[in-house]
C-alpha cells in the first residue's frame, strides 16, 4: 500500500543551524502539507502546497521556514535558523481525492530536537 | 476558545468493554476525519465524515456526524489492547480555503488493560 515516506525519522540539531526535513508524498497526490506537534501539544498545520506554489500557511510559517518540491518526487520543509522551540514533530501529509472526498495520509514524522 | 474540543482527555478501559470519544466543533463543519497515533509516531487515518447523520464503521470502530450539534462520536465495540493510542479528531471548517488544512481536537488518550 502506498505511504507517505519522511526523513530522517529523528534530526538533532544546535541552535541556529539550518535543518531539511524530506517527505516523498504518495504519487498522483496533488497537494501536499506540513504540520508539527510540539510535545504534549495539539498537532498544528504549518502549510500546504499545490501547483508547486504555497497555497495557505499559518502564523507558525514565518520568513525562518520554507518549502520546496525539487524534483517530481521530494517534498522538502526547510528551517533556516533552528530555534530551540522549533523542537517538535513534524509531519507532512499528502491528500487523496475520490468522489468528493479528500483523505490526507500522513508519514511516519521526523522528530527535530534542537539543542 | 478552542475550535475543536475532544472529551474525554483520558480514558482507561478493561478489555471487552465498550467506550464513547466525542468531538464538537466551534465552527462549521465541512469534514470531519478520525486519526489514530501511537504515541511518538504518525497519524493513520480512520475514517472521514461529511454529511449530517453519516455513520461509518471500520471493524468494531464506527464514528457518527451530529450536524445540528457540529459534533462527531467515536465508538469501539468489544475493545481490545490493540486499540490503544491517542485518538485525534480533525476538522476541515467550511468557509475555509479549498486547500484543505486540518484543524486537530487535543486528542484523547485510550488505555486498554487486558
Amino acid at each position: 500500500e502506498p505511504e507517505v515516506t519522511q526523513t530522517p525519522s529523528h534530526q538533532v540539531t544546535q541552535m541556529g543551524q539550518e535543518v531539511i526535513l524530506r517527505c516523498v508524498p504518495i504519487s498522483n497526490h496533488l497537494y501536499f502539507y506540513w504540520y508539527r506537534q510540539i510535545l504534549g501539544q495539539k498537532v498544528e498545520f504549518l502549510v500546504s502546497f499545490y501547483n508547486n506554489e504555497i497555497s495557505e500557511k499559518s502564523e507558525i510559517f514565518d520568513d525562518q521556514f520554507s518549502v520546496e518540491r525539487p524534483d517530481g518526487s521530494n517534498f522538502t520543509l526547510k528551517i533556516r535558523s533552528t530555534k530551540l522551540e522549533d523542537s517538535a514533530m513534524y509531519f507532512c501529509a499528502s491528500r487523496f481525492e475520490a468522489g468528493g472526498q479528500t483523505i490526507q495520509y500522513f508519514g511516519a514524522g521526523t522528530r527535530l530536537s534542537v539543542l | 476558545s478552542q475550535e475543536l474540543e475532544q472529551s474525554p482527555q483520558s480514558l482507561i478501559v478493561q478489555e471487552g468493554k465498550n467506550l464513547t470519544i466525542n468531538c464538537t466543533s466551534s465552527k462549521t463543519l465541512y469534514g470531519l476525519y478520525w486519526y489514530k497515533q501511537k504515541y511518538g509516531e504518525g497519524l493513520i487515518f480512520l475514517m472521514m465524515l461529511q454529511k449530517g447523520g453519516e455513520e461509518k464503521s471500520h471493524e468494531k470502530i464506527t464514528a457518527k456526524l451530529d450536524e445540528k450539534k457540529q459534533q462527531s462520536s467515536l465508538h469501539i465495540t468489544a475493545s481490545q489492547p490493540s486499540h490503544a493510542g491517542i485518538y485525534l479528531c480533525g476538522a476541515i471548517h467550511a468557509g475555509g480555503t479549498s486547500y484543505g488544512k486540518l484543524t486537530f481536537g487535543q486528542g484523547t488518550i485510550l488505555t486498554v488493560h487486558p
